[in-house]
This record gives C-alpha cells, structure tokens and sequence, in this order.
C-alpha cells in the first residue's frame, strides 16, 4: 500500500521557537494533504489541509499565522510552528490519499511528537 | 459531514469476537463508512470500508444496515495485540475530502 512518512519522529524544542515537520508520500503523488493534532487520550483533530501550489486551508480556531503550512510539491508538504509554546506540545500527524479511482483509503504518517520546554 | 458515535470503551478477552457498533444517522448518498485502528504514538490504520452490506478483509468485517445509519466492526478472535482505539469515520475519503474522526473506542483486550 501507499506509504506516508514524517520526520521528525519527534523533536523537543525551547519555548519562542520554531519548528518544522515533513510529511512526505513516498511511492505516490498527492494534492491534497491533511494536517491533525492530538493530545494525550484525545481524537485527531483536523488543523489544515494542505493544497500543492496554493494556500492551505485552516480549520475554524486554528491560527494560520502560527501553523505555517506550505506544499511545495506532489509529495512534500511541510507544517510549522512558530513560535511555539509549552500549549503546542502535542502529537502531529499528516496524511493523503493517492486519488486512485476506486481507493478512497486515507494513509496516515507515523506522526511527530512535539515536546515544547 | 456525518457525526458518527462509538462507545467510548469495550473490553474484551482473548479468542472472543467483538463488536464495535458506529451510529451515523445523517449520512449522505455519497458516504462512504470506514475503519481505522490507532496504537499510542502512531498514525492511524485502515481496516476496512464499505458502503453497504457486507465486506469482508482478512482482519474484519464490517455490516452495514440497508438504512445506512449506522454500522458494526466486527473483529474475530481478538488478541491482546488488538488494543487499540478503533475510529469510525464517515464521508467521502477520496484526493481532497476531508477525514473527520469522532471520539473512537478504546479496546482493552484481556488475558
């Protein structure tokens, strides 16, 4: 099957920092690629979804200015936290779906553990 | 997008089938009903999807009522490596559609 990947694995960064996280689709070329957050024994929460070649789109409450989401090409799209704090502290995970006729299959990354000190 | 309700938590021994019922009462003609499985600290899996009847993989089943609104995950002699939460999701899960998850259900599987 498809297969989604996301580095870092997980990163811990000082308070008023920035970090970046990749999502990438390794055997397949996706469009359209979503971006989830989830805190301990919580849901995925939907945050953006993220568009090759235009801007993504934020779902209500989630600030676009501090979740910088950029989709550069078919298989990388990136997330940023600016400036982040102890709140973001938080499980990221990505994912797509290779647009096949006849798969309607989402195939999520192993996710990013973000650890804001 | 369908709301879709699970129960919160399900435990279960080894060797027994469970059953995990999703309602979605408010699902379009287009809806598609999938599973997925979470482990802590990882993404998301699929198990299965369906749209109406009966489907059948080589890890579960999924039954799917003639009125849609609602449907049961079906996993056969559960193990202990089967805990896991289990997300019901329902909508068009192709290219751009967005993916949705309710709270999920916790399975705890026992010895």
């Amino acid at each position: 099957g498809a297969v989604v990947s996301q580095h870092p694995s997980w990163v811990i960064c000082k308070s008023g920092t920035s970090v970046k996280i990749e999502c990438r689709s390794l055997d397949f070329q996706a469009t359209t690629m979503f971006w989830y957050r989830q805190f301990p024994k919580q849901s995925l929460m939907l945050m953006a979804t993220s568009n090759e070649g235009s801007k993504a789109t934020y779902e209500q409450g989630v600030e676009k200015d501090k979740f910088l989401i950029n989709h550069a090409s078919l298989t990388l799209s990136t997330l940023t936290v600016t400036s982040a704090h102890p709140e973001d502290s938080s499980f990221y995970i990505c994912s797509a779906n290779p647009g096949l006729a006849g798969n309607n299959e989402q195939f999520f990354g192993p996710g990013t553990r973000l650890t804001v000190l | 997008l369908a709301k879709t309700t699970q129960p919160i938590s399900m435990d279960s021994y080894e060797g027994q089938e469970v059953n995990i019922t999703c309602s979605h009462n408010n699902i379009a003609t287009n809806d598609y009903i999938t599973w997925y499985q979470q482990f802590p600290s990882q993404g998301p899996r699929f198990i299965i999807q369906g749209y109406k009847t009966k489907v059948t993989n080589e890890v579960a089943s999924l039954f799917i009522p003639a009125d849609r609104k609602s449907s049961t995950l079906s996993l056969p002699r559960v193990s202990l490596s089967d805990t896991a939460v289990y997300y019901c999701l329902v909508g068009i899960n192709t290219g751009g559609f967005k993916t949705i998850f309710g709270a999920g259900t916790r399975l705890f599987v026992k010895a």
